[in-house]
């Protein structure tokens, strides 16, 4: 059974670095499959920010491109997301997943709610 | 804006068929298979359905989907009041570098 369990602050100030971790248990990162990032503002759809594979192949949502790293810690079976330069908009709950194929996100963690705020 | 165009709303009372459609464009629909989430409100998103039309383990047969060019359409039949959520479709953009795109989702209402 894989589980997948997002953790970090839930408060962040404007135009401070956003940072969450996914830890996955029931599954080895290293043995493949990619490990992505979605978010939901509140009230909102899903935005997808971006994912990587534990080889390096990582991609991103064109526009947080320029704000957003995603990488594999494979040593303790987790991945994270940073966030730069964050303003109000960014306000979501994020989700961290793993994808089978492209965009097959077969297993969701619970969500978490980061709030940007001062 | 989504790059993908799902209706925002559909409803339907218990026993009826009810359909959403996704609308997308060559560099995503048209070339890649089409992902179907289910989300009941404050819960992560659910995998409906996968490759167009291929149901993961689990997911009743009264849901069902197709893609055609490039556009897709979740269907459900027999409705049933547990199945008011919202519903979003998902696909690869062959686009820059490459990347996901989802629907702006429709909210399903059983009446």
């Amino acid at each position: 059974q894989v589980l997948l369990q997002e953790s970090g602050p839930g408060l962040v100030k404007p135009s401070e670095t956003l940072s969450l971790i996914c830890t996955v248990s029931g599954y080895s990162i290293s043995s493949g499959y990619f490990w992505g990032w979605i978010r939901q503002p509140p009230g909102r759809g899903l935005e997808w920010i971006g994912s990587s594979h534990h080889t390096g192949d990582t991609y991103y949502n064109p526009s947080l491109k320029s704000r957003v790293t995603i990488s594999i810690d494979t040593s303790k079976n987790q991945f994270s997301l940073r966030l730069n330069s964050v303003t109000a908009a960014d306000t979501a709950v994020y989700y961290c997943a793993r994808i089978t194929s492209r965009s097959r996100h077969e297993y969701w963690g619970q969500g978490t709610l980061v709030t940007v705020s001062s | 804006q989504s790059v993908l165009t799902q209706p925002p709303s559909a409803s339907g009372t218990p026993g009826q068929r009810v359909t959403i459609s996704c609308s997308g464009s060559s560099s995503n629909i048209g070339s890649n298979t089409v992902n179907w989430f289910q989300q009941v409100p404050g819960v992560a998103p659910k995998l409906l359905m996968y490759s167009n039309d291929q149901r993961p383990s689990g997911v009743p047969d009264r849901f069902s989907a197709s893609k055609s060019g490039t556009s897709a359409s979740l269907a459900i039949s027999g409705l049933q009041s547990e199945d008011e959520a919202d519903y979003y479709c998902a696909t690869w953009d062959d686009s820059l570098n490459g990347y996901v795109v989802f629907g702006g989702g429709t909210k399903l209402t059983v009446l």
